[in-house]
C-alpha cells in the first residue's frame, strides 16, 4: 500500500540554525500539507500546497517557514532560524481527491 | 472558524469495558469527519471516517462512530476495549467542499489508558 514517507525521523538542531524536513507524498497525490504537534498538544495545521503554490497557511506559518516542491516527488518544509518553540513533531500529509489525508510518520524536531 | 472539542482529556478503563469518546465540532457547512489514533511513539493512523451516507460508521479494530448532525457530534465507540487500545485519540474535521481540499482541524485529543 502506498504511503507518505518523511526524513529524517528525528532531527536535533541548535537554536538559530536552518532545518529542512523532507516528505515524499504518495505519487499520484496533488495536495500536500504540513502539520505540527508540540509534545502533549493537539495536531495543528501549518500550510497546504497545490500546483506549486501555497493554498492556505496558518498564523503559525510565519516568515521563518517556507515550503517547496523541488522536484516531482519531494515536498520540503524549511525553518530558516529555528527557535526553541519550534520543537515538535512535524507531519506531512497528502491527498489525491475527495478522500482522507494520508499522514506520514512524522519528523521529531528538537531545538536546543 | 472550524473547531473541534473532545469531552475527555484522559480516560482510564479496565479491559473489556465499553468505550465512548465524545466529539463535537463547530462549522456551519457540510463536513468530513475523522477519528485518528496515535499509539505511543507512532504516527497518526486513521480509525474511521464519515463523508456521507449511513451516519453509523464502522472502522478498524472494532471501532465505530455515529454522526449526529443535529448535535454536531461524532462520538467514537467500542464495545469492549483491550490493553492494546491504549493510545491518544483525535477527532478531526474538514470542510466538505468539492472544489477545495481543506485543512484538517484536530481536536485536543483524548488519552485512553486501558488497564489489564
Amino acid at each position: 500500500e502506498p504511503e507518505v514517507t518523511q526524513t529524517p525521523s528525528h532531527q536535533v538542531t541548535q537554536m538559530g540554525q536552518e532545518v529542512i524536513l523532507r516528505c515524499v507524498p504518495i505519487s499520484n497525490h496533488l495536495y500536500f500539507y504540513w502539520y505540527r504537534q508540540i509534545l502533549g498538544q493537539k495536531v495543528e495545521f501549518l500550510v497546504s500546497f497545490y500546483n506549486n503554490e501555497i493554498s492556505e497557511k496558518s498564523e503559525i506559518f510565519d516568515d521563518q517557514f517556507s515550503v517547496e516542491r523541488p522536484d516531482g516527488s519531494n515536498f520540503t518544509l524549511k525553518i530558516r532560524s529555528t527557535k526553541l518553540e519550534d520543537s515538535a513533531m512535524y507531519f506531512c500529509a497528502s491527498i489525491e481527491s475527495l478522500d482522507e489525508q494520508f499522514f506520514g510518520p512524522g519528523t521529531r524536531l528538537t531545538v536546543l | 472558524a472550524q473547531s473541534v472539542s473532545q469531552h475527555n482529556h484522559h480516560v482510564i478503563l479496565s479491559e473489556a469495558a465499553s468505550l465512548e469518546l465524545g466529539c463535537n465540532y463547530s462549522y456551519g457547512g457540510t463536513v468530513n469527519l475523522f477519528w485518528y489514533v496515535q499509539y505511543p511513539g507512532q504516527h497518526l493512523q486513521l480509525l474511521l471516517k464519515y463523508f456521507s451516507g449511513d451516519p453509523l460508521v464502522k472502522g478498524i479494530k472494532g471501532f465505530e462512530a455515529e454522526f449526529i448532525k443535529s448535535k454536531f457530534s461524532f462520538n467514537l465507540r467500542k464495545p469492549s476495549v483491550q490493553w492494546s487500545d491504549t493510545a491518544e485519540y483525535f477527532c478531526a474535521v474538514n470542510a466538505h467542499a468539492r472544489t477545495s481540499y481543506d485543512k484538517v482541524i484536530f481536536g485536543p485529543g483524548t488519552s485512553l489508558s486501558v488497564i489489564p
